[in-house]
């Protein structure tokens, strides 16, 4: 089993969609959780921090569910620039141990 | 500019030559990170430098990778005798306890030929 999973994609929605990204990792012990927003070309950024309680800003809402090892990022109102790879990030074991990503999933918002 | 800086931002070299590519972390981050992403898939990782202390190596880095951190600010990573394998994005990234996500530099891009 692949440390971090994600759905490829492309996912290809209108704008003022509300779309959902999920993703499983594969370590219990890890502690760390983001998703990080790749344009094409360009360097990885990051979105949000993942906490266990749920954590939103603006129209994104990240959810970690550590029973199941999952991970997921929820898009409202989507945006002509919301249109990039979207990367999950965990870090590889319990500690400060250096961050695993996965191979991202893609969005593409249309007109 | 506050943010990670890496140099150049293109190389094109011919299999077989040495190149090395230079990583300015931000100034109060004494974790220095190094990747490697190829087309299609997430970044990978290499290494990773605690102040000047390299702290970890991927299986990724052969023997013909090594990176250093000399004082503990700027790290070069160096690739000897490439190979077309070698082509892919290589970013630096830099953290001050890694628990609160990286800040990643625009890239070097390799292409080998």
């Amino acid at each position: 089993r692949k440390e971090v999973e994600q759905d490829p994609g492309p996912f290809n929605v209108p704008e003022g969609a509300t779309v959902a990204f999920n993703c499983t990792y594969s370590n219990s012990a890890s502690q760390s959780f983001f998703w990080y927003r790749q344009d094409c070309r360009k360097e990885p950024k990051l979105l949000m921090s993942v906490y266990s309680s749920g954590n939103e800003d603006g129209r994104f809402t990240a959810q970690l569910n550590r029973a199941s090892q999952y991970i997921s990022l929820l898009i409202r109102d989507s945006k002509l620039s919301d249109s990039a790879t979207y990367l999950c990030v965990v870090n590889r074991d319990s500690g400060n141990t250096p961050l695993v990503f996965g191979k991202g999933t893609r969005l593409s918002v249309i007109a | 500019d506050t943010g990670v800086s890496q140099d150049p931002r293109h190389k094109i070299t011919k299999r077989g030559q040495n190149v090395t590519f230079r990583c300015d972390p931000i100034s109060e981050h004494n974790r220095l990170y190094w990747y490697r992403q190829t087309l299609g898939q997430g970044p990978e990782f290499l290494t990773y430098f605690q102040n000047e202390a390299q702290l970890e190596k991927s299986r990724l880095l052969s023997d013909r990778f090594s990176a250093e951190r000399p004082k503990g600010s700027f790290s070069t990573l160096e690739i000897q005798r490439t190979e077309q394998g070698d082509s892919a994005m290589y970013l630096c990234a830099s953290s001050q306890t890694g628990r609160y996500g990286y800040t990643f530099g625009s890239g070097t891009r390799l292409t080998v030929v």
